[in-house]
């Protein structure tokens, strides 16, 4: 079973610019998860679907940041305009469904250096 | 709200050496607690899961346990490996049960031969 895959895997911009992740998730998993990892940090969930709709975006920085999943398979998240706080790994994680016991499965991550 | 904190930040063993990792939560009310190994470029990998009604669960020379009314999980890494050497991360998922996962900042361990 193909895992959670993420492109780009690396990706350096300057501030000000814009910058998009893509993520596709396990085949079948109708739940799909963005996670923001600054260095030294853990994760932080910036918004979860449930098929193509928004389940929890309370802490996705909506002024800069989104989010989509079309039909209810991949996912893209967008950054425009990029600023030096934004640098971090955007882990994509993906479930059968949200609730327990189904657990979630993470991508490798894309990292994003803003300078 | 949920806070989830890790200790120490990081770690450094020799080989063979039995190593305990804490974690420590602020609302018990949780419906979940996993742990999670990271590698350098990669993906988290789950390592346990405790549901909140269980104590500890084991898994080759991995013991979790979970005491939900002190706010408090270890896990239990024994006679450590180079191989072992990574970021272990707790989570837990709140009584809402939305598949929301909130992560302590992560212990850095480092095995040495």
């Amino acid at each position: 079973e193909a895992g959670v895959a993420q492109s780009p895997r690396y990706k350096i911009i300057e501030k000000r610019q814009s910058v998009a992740f893509w993520c596709n998730p396990i085949s079948g998993h109708a739940t799909l998860y963005w996670y923001q990892q600054i260095l030294g940090q853990g994760p932080k969930l910036l918004i979860q679907f449930q098929n193509n709709g928004v389940v929890d975006d309370s802490q996705l920085p909506k002024d800069r940041f989104s989010a989509e999943r079309l039909k209810g398979v991949d996912s893209t998240l967008k950054i425009q305009p990029a600023k030096l706080e934004d640098s971090a790994v955007y882990l994509c994680a993906s479930s059968l469904v949200a609730t327990s016991p189904y657990e979630q499965y993470f991508g490798p991550g894309t990292r994003l250096t803003v300078t | 709200k949920q806070e989830v904190t890790q200790i120490p930040a990081a770690l450094s063993v020799p080989e063979g050496e039995n190593l305990v990792l804490n974690c420590s939560f602020t609302d018990s009310a949780i419906y979940n607690l996993q742990w999670f190994r990271q590698d350098p470029g990669k993906g988290l990998t789950s390592l346990l899961l405790i549901q909140s009604s269980q104590r500890e669960q084991t898994s080759g020379r991995l013991n979790a346990s979970l005491d939900k009314s002190s706010g408090r999980s270890t896990l239990y890494i024994a006679a450590s490996q180079p191989g072992d050497s990574a970021t272990y991360l707790c989570a837990v998922r709140g009584s809402g049960n939305t598949g929301k996962l909130i992560f302590g900042q992560g212990t850095t361990l480092q095995v040495k031969p």
